[in-house]
């Protein structure tokens, strides 16, 4: 129930494409759904995060779109980039006693030209 | 802009011997915590601290791990006698209140032999 399921697990994309990356989680005290972007030899770096009570957030060409009921959200890169290229993590967190982040599988980006 | 520094970047040690892996968080930052990514899978949470006591730890922070702020400025990951499995990146990671934003460092590749 504390897992996050992340799909796919790698992505080509074209460059000016939208990519969209997926996720689903079990666990309904997650309440804080961050993507992270990891560059090769990198740490985690935070893209973009949403909490529950909105359905869609926009940040420049990063979108995530949230579905509380069916309990899955999914990160939009518009306009893709060769820069964009890198692994992307979801994640989830519960505000009930802990801060602990629970991530997906991760998701390997490819932007070709 | 202020980041979370890890060291060493690499670490190559023989089965059964002890490493300190060493993080300095965000200077104003009160919360911090440890992750793992064995190499091509997701990242794993092992432990947060806060107050210098341990808030949460995971099933996989058994005995042969432990945690320690020493001074005001850095934060330790000791593994007491590692094991070939332990070999992975950790990540440490702070965050400035809780269920805030946590920031990650670049990482110590730690290679158990």
């Amino acid at each position: 129930q504390q897992q996050v399921k992340q799909s796919p697990q790698s992505l080509i994309v074209q460059k000016g494409g939208i990519s969209i990356i997926n996720c689903a989680y079990e666990n309904t005290a997650f309440d804080y759904f961050p993507w992270y972007q990891q560059f090769p030899g990198k740490g985690p770096a935070l893209l973009i995060a949403i909490r529950p009570d909105v359905s869609e957030k926009k940040e420049g060409r990063f979108t995530i779109s949230f579905n509380k009921s069916a309990k899955q959200f999914s990160l939009h890169i518009m306009d893709s980039q060769p820069g964009d290229s890198a692994t992307y993590f979801c994640a989830a967190r519960s505000n009930f006693g802990n801060e602990k982040l629970t991530f997906g599988t991760g998701t390997r980006l490819t932007i070709i030209p | 802009e202020p980041e979370v520094t890890q060291t060493p970047s690499h670490q190559v040690t023989q089965m059964g011997q002890e490493v300190i892996l060493r993080c300095v968080p965000i200077s104003n930052h009160l919360y911090f915590y440890w992750y793992r990514q064995i190499l091509g899978q997701k990242v794993e949470f092992l432990v947060s601290f806060y107050n210098n006591e341990i808030s949460e730890k995971s099933e996989i922070f058994d005995d042969q791990f432990s945690v320690e702020r020493p001074d005001g400025s850095n934060f330790t990951l000791k593994i007491r006698s590692t094991k070939l499995e332990d070999s992975a990146m950790y990540f440490c990671a702070s965050s400035a209140v809780s269920y805030n934003e946590q920031f990650f460092g670049p990482g110590t590749r730690l290679t158990v032999l």
